[in-house]
């Protein structure tokens, strides 16, 4: 079975902070992928970045990054100099096996105050 | 760029009435994939098809089914609605080969309100 698990259930910071998204999986599959997605006030699923299992490079896109750690199971998701435009659900989720199904985490309600 | 539609946006329907929500994926897209999410809650694989086939099944009800046609969008059929069927819709595609690990890419949900 798999499982992700996202403790933090809301955030609020205000803007300029650099915020810290936790996440937490559990597999048994040794091939699997996980994905960071942010769901907006709209509605809409936004893919953010997709990380295998046998590629544990930390990655940088603009105000964003992510450090996966295979040997503690997490993939955080971290966002520096957090804008209003920040404020949204973020979700985790990991893929494993052959079955081409998404679990989902919980979500993380972002709030990003000005 | 194109993206995957969904129609309806919103649906209203009372109990024991049906539904039926639509997808069409990207363009040359040909794996669909339906999600459920209720209020405060995670999205829920329910179903997917590739090549107008069912290639996965998650949680979904007896009382649900879905198809994909030869155009490969994809309709999901809900009848005897209950309360408990209110929750936004996701459908997503992935371009062929859609192999493990591809990116989904989803739409903008159809919400669905159950009264």
């Amino acid at each position: 079975a798999q499982k992700v698990t996202q403790a933090q259930t809301e955030i609020s910071v205000v803007e300029k902070e650099d915020v810290t998204l936790d996440c937490v999986y559990e597999t048994r599959d040794t091939t699997y992928y996980l994905f960071w997605y942010k769901q907006p006030p709209s509605g809409e699923l936004v893919f953010l970045i997709r990380r295998n299992s046998f590629d544990e490079q930390n990655e940088i896109s603009g105000r964003y990054s992510w450090n996966f750690q295979k040997s503690t199971s997490s993939f955080n998701f971290t966002i520096t100099a957090s804008q209003v435009v920040d404020s949204a659900v973020y979700f985790c989720a990991l893929e494993g096996g052959s079955a081409r199904q998404l679990t989902f985490g919980s979500g993380t309600q972002l709030t990003v105050l000005p | 760029a194109a993206g995957v539609i969904q129609s309806p946006r919103h649906l209203i329907k009372e109990k024991r009435e049906t539904a039926t929500l639509k997808c069409y994926p990207i363009p040359r897209h040909d794996t669909v994939y339906w999600y459920q999410q209720g209020p405060g809650q995670d999205p829920q694989f329910l179903i997917s098809f590739y090549e107008k086939m069912q290639s996965d099944k998650g949680s979904i009800p007896d009382r649900f089914s879905a198809q994909q046609f030869s155009d490969y969008h994809s309709e999901l059929n809900m009848s005897s609605l209950e309360l408990g069927d209110s929750a936004l819709y996701f459908c997503a595609s992935s371009p062929s080969p859609g192999g493990p690990g591809g990116k989904l890419f989803f739409g903008s949900g159809t919400q669905l309100s159950v009264l």
